[in-house]
C-alpha cells in the first residue's frame, strides 16, 4: 500500500483555525469509514485525536474535529493554541498505512 | 492505568539481530490485536507488524517480511518482535501500539507505548 499524501506543513495564528488533508483512494481513506489522525510532539509517543472520521476519544478538546469527502480526509483545529503545535498523521483502514505526516505551526 | 512499555531496543551490528517486548497492563490484553509501528530519525511513522488477539495471525510490511516476526503470550500479557538482519534503514523508535475496536475502545491505535530506540551501525 502506498502511504497516505498529506501536505508537509501548515500554519496559523493563535484562535485561527486551519485544516489538514489527507488523499488516499477508493482502497483506503475513500472505501472505509476507518480515518484516524494523531498528534505527536517532538520526542513523544503519538496520541489518537480523531478515529472513525469524525469521532473524539474521550478528553481531546471538541476543537478538533474530522471530516471526509471521497477519498480526501481532513483535520480542522479551531481556536488555535500554542500547545497545538505538533505533527499530525492520518491513518486508514486498518492502519497498515499513515500519511507522511503534517507539521502544524502556530504563529 | 492502560499502559504498553516496550523494551529491548540498543545499538545492533548490520546482520543482527534483537528482540523488542512490549508489556501491557491495565486491560484485557488477550482481546486486542497488537501492531508494531516505527519512526526513522526526522521521519513519519510507518507501519511494521500486526498481530491478532490470539496469535494465529499475523502480517508485515514488505520491507521487514521474512526477517521480522511478531508475536505474543498471552498468559504474559507480552508482546514481542524478533528482528533478524538488521539493516542500517531499520534504525528507528519502535512502537507497539493496540488496536482498539474491542467493546467501546476507539477502533484505531488508542494507547501507544513510549517507544524503543533501534540503532543499526558498525
Amino acid at each position: 500500500q502506498s502511504a497516505l499524501t498529506q501536505p508537509p506543513s501548515a500554519s496559523g495564528s493563535p484562535g485561527q483555525s486551519v485544516t489538514i488533508s489527507c488523499t488516499g483512494t477508493s482502497s483506503d481513506v475513500g472505501g472505509y469509514n476507518y480515518v484516524s489522525w494523531y498528534q505527536q510532539h517532538p520526542g513523544k509517543a503519538p496520541k489518537l485525536m480523531i478515529y472513525e472520521v469524525s469521532k473524539r476519544p474521550s478528553g481531546v478538546p471538541d476543537r478538533f474535529s474530522g471530516s471526509k469527502s471521497g477519498n480526501t480526509a481532513s483535520l480542522t483545529v479551531s481556536g488555535l493554541q500554542a500547545e497545538d503545535e505538533a505533527d499530525y498523521y492520518c491513518s486508514s483502514y486498518a492502519g497498515t498505512v499513515f500519511g507522511g505526516g503534517t507539521k502544524l505551526t502556530v504563529l | 492505568e492502560v499502559q504498553l512499555v516496550e523494551s529491548g531496543g540498543g545499538l545492533v551490528q548490520p546482520g543482527g539481530s534483537l528482540r523488542l517486548s512490549c508489556a501491557a497492563s491495565g486491560f484485557t490484553f488477550s482481546s486486542y490485536w497488537m501492531h508494531w509501528v516505527r519512526q526513522a530519525p526526522g521521519k513519519g511513522l510507518v507501519w511494521v507488524s500486526r498481530i491478532n488477539s490470539d496469535g494465529s495471525s499475523t502480517s508485515y510490511a514488505d520491507s521487514v517480511k521474512g526477517r521480522f516476526t511478531i508475536s505474543r503470550d498471552n498468559a504474559k500479557n507480552t508482546l514481542y518482535l524478533q528482528m533478524n538482519s538488521l539493516r542500517a534503514e531499520d534504525t528507528a523508535v519502535y512502537y507497539c501500539a493496540r488496536r482498539g475496536g474491542v467493546g467501546a475502545t476507539p477502533n484505531a491505535f488508542d494507547i501507544w507505548g513510549q517507544g524503543t530506540m533501534v540503532t543499526v551501525s558498525s
